[in-house]
């Protein structure tokens, strides 16, 4: 399957700070980059889809100034935790479409964030 | 409330049985993903299911569409460790750029 990567696997940070997170589709280009949030023994929660040149369409409940999200090209989509507070804390996990058959959904291998 | 129903949450069985996962949804489905999940990582790609009736198989991993494309099984035939893990199934209501929204997961322990 095609290969979609995270940046960074780990980070750490005091409270009040931002964190960016990349998602990058390696060997396809991706039209529409998804992010997605995942607490412990829970199941993903869609939190954003975002499409190449355009805004970013947030889900219910989801702030998007909270979470900045920006996909500058085909192959790169950045989520923003601006002024992070411990309740940020999650697994964050992307996924990208638009490989060979244009409906598979490849996920990259997450980001964890810790807000202290 | 959930939509999108696994059964069963969890699931304990000896290596080399055959076991099956249940995914429900309360409408029709335009796709139906299979991903597989260790705890901390990223999602795999199992498997897509876009046709009522329509299997699919993957070494020893098949899953199935029912006719009315709102019910999928995942089956496992002689199960290994390697297949633990957590399974999500995931649905695609053909809404704009195909967001999913996914099941609750099944935590799947093989043991040797």
């Amino acid at each position: 399957g095609a290969v979609v990567s995270q940046h960074p696997s780990r980070v750490i940070c005091k409270s009040g700070t931002s964190v960016k997170i990349e998602c990058r589709s390696l060997d396809f280009q991706a039209t529409t980059m998804f992010w997605y949030r995942q607490f412990p023994k829970q199941s993903l929660m869609l939190m954003a889809t975002s499409n190449e040149g355009s805004k970013a369409t947030y889900e219910q409940g989801v702030e998007k100034d909270k979470f900045l999200i920006n996909h500058a090209s085909l192959t790169l989509s950045t989520l923003t935790v601006t002024s992070a507070h411990p309740e940020d804390s999650s697994f964050y996990i992307c996924s990208a479409r638009g490989g060979l058959v244009r409906n598979e959904q490849f996920f990259g291998p997450g980001t964890r964030l810790t807000v202290l | 409330s959930q939509e999108l129903e696994q059964s069963p949450q969890s699931l304990i069985v000896q290596e080399g049985k055959n076991l099956t996962i249940n995914c429900t949804s309360s409408k029709t489905l335009y796709g139906l993903y299979w991903y597989k999940q260790k705890y901390g990582e990223g999602l795999i790609f199992l498997m897509m299911l876009q046709k009522g009736g329509e299997e699919k198989s993957h070494e020893k991993i098949t899953a199935k569409l029912d006719e009315k494309k709102q019910q999928s099984s995942l089956h496992i035939t002689a199960s290994q460790p390697s297949h633990a893990g957590i399974y999500l199934c995931g649905e695609d209501r053909g809404t704009s750029y195909g967001k999913l929204t996914f099941g609750q997961g099944t935590i799947l322990t093989v043991h040797p």
